[in-house]
């Protein structure tokens, strides 16, 4: 059964305070692994798609990186406004129907 | 260029009843999925409609169904409503050359409330 697990469930940093997100997975294949940031009442942003271990995609402040069982999402001097639940989630091989995790919900005091 | 539209917004319905919700695309876009948020579960894929057929289905029991219509609008119905459906429905839609890059377009969703 594929599963994705998030890490930590919450997290509260100062504003400038670097820190990183974990996303696990065991899928069979993946076809490609998504993060997404949601807003309180507000449906899910797209943030990126990595597709193979060692791609790393950038915007502005988050960078998210992959490897062969996880997945970083690094947020670099974060600022209020990056306040949101990081959502993931995996598109294993041979299947169309994403598989997300719970998410990190993150606040960054100014 | 206006998002996806989802109505109603919020709504409140007691055991047994059914519900139907609706779901407008980002203009362009023939892909649409649905998907049930809850605390407990998390976000979970429901189903997927392109150029009018469902195209994926997720584990979920047959009193969830859906259509789309030749302007992609897609509607979702849950018939004998239970206590465990109250939950934010989801609405997303994307480009058929993306429809599974991940790069989707959600509306800010449907609040059922099963009473």
């Amino acid at each position: 059964e594929d599963q994705v697990t998030q890490s930590p469930e919450a997290l509260r940093l100062q504003e400038g305070e670097s820190s990183s997100l974990n996303c696990s997975y065991t899928v069979s294949g993946l076809r490609g692994l998504f993060w997404y940031r949601q807003d309180p009442g507000k449906g899910p942003e797209f943030l990126f798609t990595l597709y193979s271990a060692g791609e790393e995609k950038e915007k502005e402040r988050l960078k998210a990186t992959l490897t062969k069982k996880e997945s970083f999402l690094h947020i670099t001097a974060p600022k209020p406004e990056d306040s949101a639940t990081y959502l993931c989630a995996v598109l294993p091989g041979g299947s169309y129907i994403p598989t997300f995790g719970r998410g990190t919900s993150l606040i960054v005091h100014p | 260029k206006a998002g996806v539209t989802q109505t109603p917004r919020y709504l409140i319905k007691t055991r047994g009843q059914q519900v139907t919700l609706s779901c407008s695309p980002i203009s362009g876009h023939r892909s649409v999925s649905w998907y049930q948020q809850t605390p407990g579960q998390g976000l979970q894929f429901l189903f997927e409609y392109f150029s009018e057929t469902q195209r994926n289905k997720g584990n979920f029991p047959g009193r969830f169904s859906g259509r789309q219509f030749s302007n992609s609008r897609s509607e979702m119905n849950v018939s004998t409503l239970e206590l465990g459906d109250s939950a934010l429905y989801l609405c997303a839609s994307s480009l058929a050359m993306k429809r599974y890059t991940g790069e989707l377009f959600f509306g800010e969703g449907s609040r059922l409330t099963v009473l």
